[in-house]
């Protein structure tokens, strides 16, 4: 069974640019949630999407923002991107994002903000 | 309060021998999932172990397992006969059934993790 996917692997955009981040979960699951990794303020929770609603929110301004698709796939959009959101952007997949349910991450996004 | 507490910025074994990585949380919830992952260099994490806060017994996979202390809020990582692979960061992680009258669907909060060094 494949694993949670995630495109692109790296990118380099400068301030004030936006950006698109694509996950594809594995086959079955219906829970994409999305995180952010940085040095100084380790992993956060952005959001999680279920059947293409959103669920769950972090505590994240409203330049970040995503979807899901009906094929369980997500996007997760940065607009207006500053200095500060260069970071490691890992999504997770699982059965239905439940209390109990594992949750599977993918490889991550790497993106650099000059 | 932080809600999960890895006090081990590093640590560091001999390959073979077992370590142990320190994990307490901090949670009201009577439901909540424990979860380890491991994270290479590479930056992928990698899921190891989960114990569900109702399971009575220790979970255990393969060369991992967790020592779950209810009462004392504890979920500590063993590692048995590490190997030269097993070098990378650790991060436990905790997921509430219910937070503040909310929801904590899909959402992990993570502890600050631990570099875990095997040397030959």
């Amino acid at each position: 069974k494949a694993g949670v996917t995630q495109t692109p692997r790296y990118l380099i955009k400068t301030r004030g640019q936006q950006v698109t981040l694509s996950c594809s979960p594995i086959s079955g699951h219906r829970s994409v949630s999305w995180y952010q990794q940085t040095p100084g303020q380790g992993l956060q929770f952005l959001f999680e999407y279920f059947s293409e609603t959103q669920r769950n929110k972090g505590n994240f301004p409203g330049r970040f923002s995503g979807r899901q698709f009906s094929n369980s796939r997500s996007e997760m959009n940065v607009s207006t991107l500053e200095l500060g959101d260069s970071a490691l952007y890992l999504c997770a997949s699982s059965l239905g994002g439940d209390t109990h349910d594992e949750q599977f991450f993918g490889p991550g996004t790497r993106l650099t903000v000059l | 309060a932080q809600k999960i507490t890895q006090t081990q910025p590093g640590m560091f074994v001999q390959e073979k021998e077992a370590v142990t990585l320190d994990c307490t949380y901090d949670t009201s919830d009577p439901s909540y999932g424990l979860f380890w992952y491991k994270q290479p260099s590479s930056g992928e994490m990698i899921f190891l172990i989960y114990q569900g806060s109702y399971d009575q017994q220790n979970a255990t996979e393969g060369r991992y397992s967790l020592n779950f202390q209810k009462a004392r809020k504890s979920a500590n990582l063993v590692i048995s006969a590490s190997q030269l692979g097993d070098s990378a960061m650790y991060f436990c992680a905790m997921r509430e059934g219910r937070v503040a009258g909310g929801t904590s669907y899909g959402k992990l909060t993570f502890g600050q993790g631990t570099i875990l060094t095997v040397h030959p």
